[in-house]
């Protein structure tokens, strides 16, 4: 069975500093891995995927992960980051090729502070 | 990509009585996935619904208390029947598109 496990439930971080949240899976199979960002009263919105290749994945808004599979990790980083990243950040899971079904990971809350 | 819709966006119900939330893709999908997300928590998915076929729900989850229903390719409900306060949740509709998952805004459930 696979799992995730985000350690942080909440990152304060002043604006303009770089934050990584992170996120350790375990599997047995291979997987697919993925970021969410959940802005307050909003539906779940994609920020990055690893699929497979470059083990640095480049998203949206500036952030990037690693992909880490001896550490089965993959850490999300921002070099700088702006008040509207505040949000609620999902890791998530999924069987490799896909089998449709995402296993997420309880989030980290991140608040970037002025 | 697929821009889901969700109706209701958040409704307050009395502990007994059943809500019905839909779920309207704009693109013809194969499958569509329902999630609860329960306060302070993560999501959790609550079944797998494919046109023509009874949905797959996961363990914990039962068709009598969550029914869905997947009647065409862009649509999908779910009920949450017989309420109680511990079904107050964010419930979420979802497809997959290209190894991307899609989610709609939720709705936001309160049951007093």
């Amino acid at each position: 069975a696979q799992s995730v496990t985000q350690l942080d439930s909440q990152v304060p971080v002043f604006e303009e500093a770089p934050v990584e949240l992170r996120c350790n899976y375990s599997s047995s199979v291979s997987v697919y891995l993925f970021w969410y960002v959940q802005y307050p009263n909003q539906g779940l919105q994609l920020l990055l995927k690893y699929l497979s290749g470059s083990t640095l994945v480049k998203g949206i808004n500036g952030f990037e992960a690693e992909f880490n599979k001896s550490q089965t990790s993959f850490h999300l980083r921002k070099p700088s980051v702006h008040i509207s990243d505040t949000a609620e950040y999902f890791c998530a899971v999924s069987e490799a090729p896909g089998t449709y079904k995402y296993i997420f990971g309880t989030g980290t809350r991140l608040k970037v502070l002025a | 990509s697929a821009v889901i819709s969700q109706k209701p966006s958040r409704d307050i119900c009395q502990r007994g009585t059943s809500l019905t939330i839909q779920c309207q893709v704009d693109s013809q999908v194969t499958m569509m996935f329902w999630y609860r997300q329960q306060p302070g928590q993560s999501l959790t998915l609550i079944a797998t619904a494919n046109q023509g076929s009874e949905a797959t729900y996961e363990s914990g989850f039962v068709i009598d208390k969550f029914p869905i229903s997947r009647p065409n390719l862009t649509f999908s409900t779910l009920t949450v029947s017989n309420m109680s306060p511990e079904d107050s949740s964010i419930y979420l509709c979802s497809v997959e598109d290209n190894t991307e998952a899609f989610f709609g805004q939720g709705t936001r459930l309160t049951v007093v």
